[in-house]
C-alpha cells in the first residue's frame, strides 16, 4: 500500500505558468503535511508547511489541503527556470506513530 | 545561523565494513532524524533522537544503530555493509521531537559500498 503518492513526472511547464503538484496520502489521521524542494545532487529543502484544511501562501507558493479527500497540492506561480527541481511531499502519519513519511517526488521542469 | 552538518560528505566503503556518520543540528534543535534516500525507495525514515534517546524507528535491519549525546550531535552506524547501503544518508533537525514539525535537512553523506 502506497502511503504517500505522487506522480512522478516529469511535469513539463513553460516559464511564466503556474505549476500544479499534488500529492495524496493513505492515513487519515494525518496531521502535517510539507513540501520540500530538491535540486540534483542536493539534500531536500523545506518550502511549505500546512496543517489544516485550506490554502496557506508564502511568495510564489501555494499549499492546498483537503483532508476529507487526503489530498494536497502546491501551487507555484510564475514559474521560473530555477524552479526546475524534484518536489518532495511529506506527511505525518497517525498510523506510523507520527513519522514523516515522503512521496518519491515529482520532477518538475520549467521550459524558458 | 548555522545550518545542519553533517561529516563526511563523501564516503567509499567495502562490503562487510561498518561505517560512523554524524550530524550535527542547528543550535537549538534538540531533535535529529536519519534518513536513506535511493533512487528506487525514495526518502526512507531510519529512526529519530531526542534528549540523547530513539523515539522513533524505521524499518530497516539492526546493522543499522544510531545515538544521541548530551549536545543534540548525533551519530549513526552501518555494521556489515552490503552493496545495497549504498545511498545518499540525510540527517534533518527539528526543535521539537515528532515528524510534525518542520525539519531542515542537512548536505547528507554519500556512501558508496563497493
Amino acid at each position: 500500500q502506497k502511503e504517500v503518492e505522487q506522480n512522478s513526472g516529469p511535469l513539463s511547464v513553460p516559464e511564466g505558468a503556474i505549476a500544479s503538484l499534488n500529492c495524496t496520502y493513505s492515513d487519515r489521521g494525518s496531521q502535517s503535511f510539507f513540501w520540500y524542494r530538491q535540486y540534483s545532487g542536493k539534500s531536500p529543502e523545506l518550502i511549505m508547511s500546512i496543517y489544516s484544511n485550506g490554502d496557506k501562501e508564502d511568495g510564489r507558493f501555494t499549499a492546498q489541503l483537503n483532508k476529507a479527500s487526503q489530498y494536497v497540492s502546491l501551487l507555484i506561480r510564475d514559474s521560473q527556470p530555477s524552479d526546475s527541481a524534484t518536489y518532495l511531499c511529506a506527511v505525518t502519519m497517525e498510523g506510523s506513530n507520527y513519522k514523516l513519511t515522503f512521496g518519491k517526488g515529482t520532477l518538475l521542469t520549467v521550459n524558458p | 545561523k548555522a545550518g545542519v552538518t553533517q561529516t563526511p560528505r563523501y564516503l567509499i566503503k567495502t562490503r562487510g565494513q561498518q561505517v560512523t556518520l554524524s550530524c550535527s543540528p542547528i543550535s537549538g534543535h534538540r531533535s535529529v532524524s536519519w534518513y536513506q534516500q535511493t533512487p528506487g525507495q525514495g526518502l526512507q525514515f531510519l529512526f529519530e533522537y531526542f534528549s540523547e534517546t530513539q523515539r522513533n524507528k524505521g524499518n530497516f535491519p539492526g546493522r543499522f544503530s544510531g545515538r544521541q549525546f548530551s549536545n543534540s550531535r548525533s551519530e549513526m552506524n552501518v555494521s556489515t555493509l552490503e552493496l545495497g547501503d549504498s545511498a545518499l544518508y540525510l540527517c534533518a533537525s527539528s526543535l521539537v521531537p515528532g515528524g510534525g514539525y518542520e525539519q531542515y535537512f542537512g548536505p547528507g553523506t554519500r556512501l558508496t559500498v563497493t
